[in-house]
């Protein structure tokens, strides 16, 4: 079953704790993107990748840092310096402009 | 700087009922419109895409227009079912490349059986 996956579902973080949140898909798209959304609000892009070995800020990357040492993979760390990490974190990718979106993660901050 | 709009934030209708969402956009220098569901606590499913050089897009019972140079674009439900209950998002990208995708803050749909 092609798809992507987003572990875990839930999340909690304490004060000063970095966190990293794992996506994984195996649609071989190239194009991979971290978002968060918070309520009442739209999606907000954090991180965005549309190769293996690069990646490019989005709209609100201060706070979070990102990797992608492989096509399948694109995990997200929230570090201590994120203020206001609680939000729901959507992973999506892309083939041909056309967006696919994961599960989601739900983190929240103790 | 591209903004999104969908109006309106929320909908109640009966069973049955036809219905129209709207999303407007700034910038009509888009390379696609693409339209999702959102159920409450999970991901987004994507319904349609639209290209630029398109002007609808259909599956079902759902139908997307695009109307550029207006910068708007709706999806037409025809009749409803409770199963449709949802918030559906647009999201457009460009014109600040393929890559950036700008969302609005969604229309939440409640069909009452």
């Amino acid at each position: 079953d092609g798809g992507i996956t987003q572990s875990p579902k839930y999340l909690f973080r304490k004060e000063g704790q970095n966190v990293t949140l794992s996506c994984e898909q195996n649609l071989n798209h190239d194009a991979m993107y971290w978002y968060r959304q918070d309520p009442g609000q739209g999606l907000r892009l954090i991180y965005y990748s549309q190769i293996v070995n690069d990646f490019q800020k989005g709209d609100i990357a201060e706070g979070y840092s990102v990797s992608r040492e492989k096509k399948e993979s694109f995990p997200l760390t929230v570090t201590s310096a994120q203020k206001n990490p609680t939000a729901f974190y959507l992973c999506a990718s892309s083939m041909f402009n056309e967006q696919f979106f994961g599960p989601g993660t739900r983190l929240t901050v103790l | 700087k591209q903004e999104v709009t969908q109006i309106p934030a929320a909908l109640s209708v009966p069973e049955g009922e036809n219905l129209v969402l709207n999303c407007s956009f700034t910038d009509s220098a888009i390379y696609n419109l693409q339209w999702f569901r959102q159920d409450p606590g999970k991901g987004l499913t994507s319904l349609l895409l639209i290209q630029s050089s398109q002007r609808e897009q259909t599956s079902g019972r759902l139908n997307a227009s695009l109307d550029k140079s207006s910068g708007r674009s709706t999806l037409y439900i025809a009749a409803s079912q409770p199963g449709d209950s949802a918030t559906y998002l647009c999201a457009v990208n460009g014109p600040s490349g393929t890559y950036k995708y700008i969302f609005g803050t969604g229309t939440r749909l409640k069909v009452l059986a």
